[in-house]
């Protein structure tokens, strides 16, 4: 399993960019898959999660309105579209693989390496 | 939302000690909690789920225990490759959430 994620960088405030995750190693259709953050010397936070076929999206509320999940199984990608970005936005974000999903439980089994996104002008 | 605690905050053992965490819930979260394990500069990684249950592959120094509203996790031989940062994680309703961490190191 290997989940690589790209995309991040420095970018002013109110501006947005777009994260990918490229998965490997495991039949990317059949998991849901979640974005999860950390601030720098912080703690973890859940941003978002996706149902394996796209069906299902939720959000955290710090995120909601201003951030979308989305997939392209075709392409075994994971994405993040992030818009009016703040600075409380500055975090590294995770990728990470979800074998449950939904009604059995949510767990991340497998996690990037992250990409470091700077809000700042 | 449910909101998690950990105490301790952050730890020192030495090698060989038994050392223990708690993670408390704002709400009966039955058993839906995980925990992980973060060492500095790299990604989390799954220890155990539905509180007790060790991942495949993990040592079995690791454990945790628990129910409703509190949860212990414990290493019984801390080794020096434990020096981490854990975390534990409700998955009983979204938003999903953590606990701020406790940071164990070696005296």
């Amino acid at each position: 399993v290997q989940l690589v994620e790209s995309g991040g960088g420095v970018v002013q405030p109110g501006r947005s960019l777009r994260l990918s995750c490229a998965a490997s190693g495991f039949i990317f259709r059949s998991y849901g898959m979640h974005w999860v953050r950390q601030a720098p010397g912080k703690g973890l936070e859940w941003v978002a999660v996706i149902w394996y076929d796209g069906s299902k999206k939720y959000y955290g509320d710090s995120v909601k309105g201003r951030f979308t999940i989305s997939r392209d199984n075709s392409k075994n990608t994971l994405y993040l579209q992030m818009n009016s970005l703040r600075a409380e936005d500055t975090a590294v974000y995770y990728c990470a693989r979800d074998p449950k999903l939904g009604s059995s439980g949510y767990v991340f089994d497998y996690w990037g390496q992250g990409t470091l996104v700077i809000a700042s002008s | 939302d449910i909101q998690m605690t950990q105490s301790p905050s952050s730890l020192s053992a030495s090698v060989g000690d038994r050392v223990t965490i708690t993670c408390q819930a704002s709400q009966d979260i039955r058993h839906y909690l995980n925990w992980y394990q973060q060492k500095p500069g790299k990604a989390p990684k799954f220890l155990i789920y539905d509180a007790s249950n060790l991942e495949t592959g993990v040592p079995s120094r690791f454990s945790g225990s628990g129910s409703g509203t509190n949860f212990t996790f414990t290493i019984s031989n801390l080794q020096p490759e434990d020096i981490a940062t854990y975390y534990c994680q409700q998955f009983d309703g979204l938003p999903l959430t953590f606990g701020p961490g406790t940071k164990v190191d070696i005296k």
